[in-house]
Formats: structure tokens, sequence, C-alpha cells
């Protein structure tokens, strides 16, 4: 069965850094896509940024760009959302999803950031 | 801004139908039959409801079809529930964008 199983919520305050987590199983971790989707409160879905974790390519929004750093360590078969500073901003839902050509497939359950002072 | 456009909202009674549009450019809907729609209930993650324009994973209601014309690509649902109340988005493969993909901006679908 193939799952994305995301990190917990996070707590913090404007100015720390963050990285959060998206563990893959129940298929080859290295052959697909793995995007990042935000969504602010009572906003829509917003595409960040995308890694293909057998080569580490990594495509960011222009929205996001110098934002936030996407990576991956295949050998644990986990994606990562990062930020060096957190802006109030930043607060939100946070998914990743494992892409087809079509679109998604797969979605993590989630990741609620809150950035609050 | 989202690069495909889809309607705020839309309503219907139970048991009536529904259409909810999806509409890009020949870079995107119409230029390629990777559309997907998503359905997403308050709280959750969102849902794959239909691929490839009108295809349905497996345990999808055949109540949910898809159908694309240019640069419009449509779902319908019919035979509406109370469940099916929910926000929708679709999404389209792209050449216009280094992420491959885009979303719309979602619809919230009231059952009346």
């Amino acid at each position: 069965e193939v799952q994305l199983v995301q990190s917990g919520a996070e707590v913090k305050k404007p100015g720390e850094s963050l990285k959060i987590s998206c563990k893959g199983s129940g298929y080859s971790f290295t052959s697909y896509w793995i995007g990042w989707v935000r969504q602010m409160p009572g906003k829509g879905l917003e595409w960040m940024g995308i890694i293909y974790p057998g080569d580490s390519d990594t495509r960011y929004s222009p929205s996001f760009q110098g934002q936030v750093t996407i990576s991956a360590d295949k050998s644990i078969s986990t994606a990562y959302l990062q930020w060096s500073s957190l802006k109030a901003s930043d607060t939100a839902m946070y998914y990743c999803a494992r892409q087809q050509l079509y679109g998604v497939d797969y979605w993590g359950q989630g990741t609620l950031v809150t950035v609050s002072s | 801004q989202s690069a495909l456009t889809q309607p705020a909202s839309v309503s219907g009674s139970p048991g009536q139908s529904i259409t909810i549009s999806c509409t890009g450019t020949s870079s995107d809907v119409g230029g390629y039959n990777y559309v997907s729609w998503y359905q997403q209930h308050p709280g959750k993650a969102p849902k794959l409801m239909i691929y490839e324009v009108s295809n349905r994973p497996s345990g999808v209601p055949d109540r949910f079809s898809g159908s694309k014309s240019g640069n419009t690509a449509s779902l319908t649902i019919s035979g509406l529930q109370a469940e099916d109340e929910a926000d929708y988005y679709c999404s389209s493969y792209t050449s216009s964008s280094t992420l491959f993909w885009v979303f719309g901006g979602g619809t919230k679908l009231t059952v009346l």
C-alpha cells in the first residue's frame, strides 16, 4: 500500500527555522516526483515545488523560490521542506504529494505549521 | 491568481446534477489529456476523483465523471448527495511551468 506519512504539527516563532518531513512507503521512492503544496487558512492549493528523489532534480514555483528549500534522502525514502526564517505568513497546512504524469495520486495527511509570536 | 479558472461556488439539491468547469489554455488543459480533479472535505487532505480527463480511480462512485472540450475541462456530479459537499480542485499538466502541473483556484460545492 502506497503511503506518504508527514511529520506532526509545529508551532514556531517568527525568525525560527523548521524542517518538516514526508516519508514514502509501498513504492519505489526514487521513481516518482514528490511535490509540496501549501494551503493557507481558508484558501486554495498552491504548488511550492517538486523534487525527483532519484537524482534530486528540484524545481520551485517562482513564488517560493528562495523562501524554502526542498530536499530528499532516498536512503530513508523521505522528502523534506525547510525554512530558515519563518514568518507569520507561513502559517498554513503543508501537504506532500506523489506525482503521476496526470497529477497527484497520493497525498500525505498534511502538516500544520503555525507561526506566532 | 491560479493558472486554471474555476467558479468560486456551485450548488445543487440532493439528486440533481452539477457541473464544475476548469478553464485553461492550449499550454495546459487544451494541450494534454492530463487533467485531474480532487475533492477536499474540511480538515482533510485532497482526494483524487478523476484523472486523465475522465478516468475514475478505484472506489470513486460512477456519479463522478469528467470531460474536456478545447481549453475547458468539466467535472459532473450526478445524483448529488450530502457527502459530496466539499471543495473541488482541477489540475492539469502544463508546458508553461517548470513545476509541470498547475491547480485551479477551487470550487465550493454546496448541497442545498
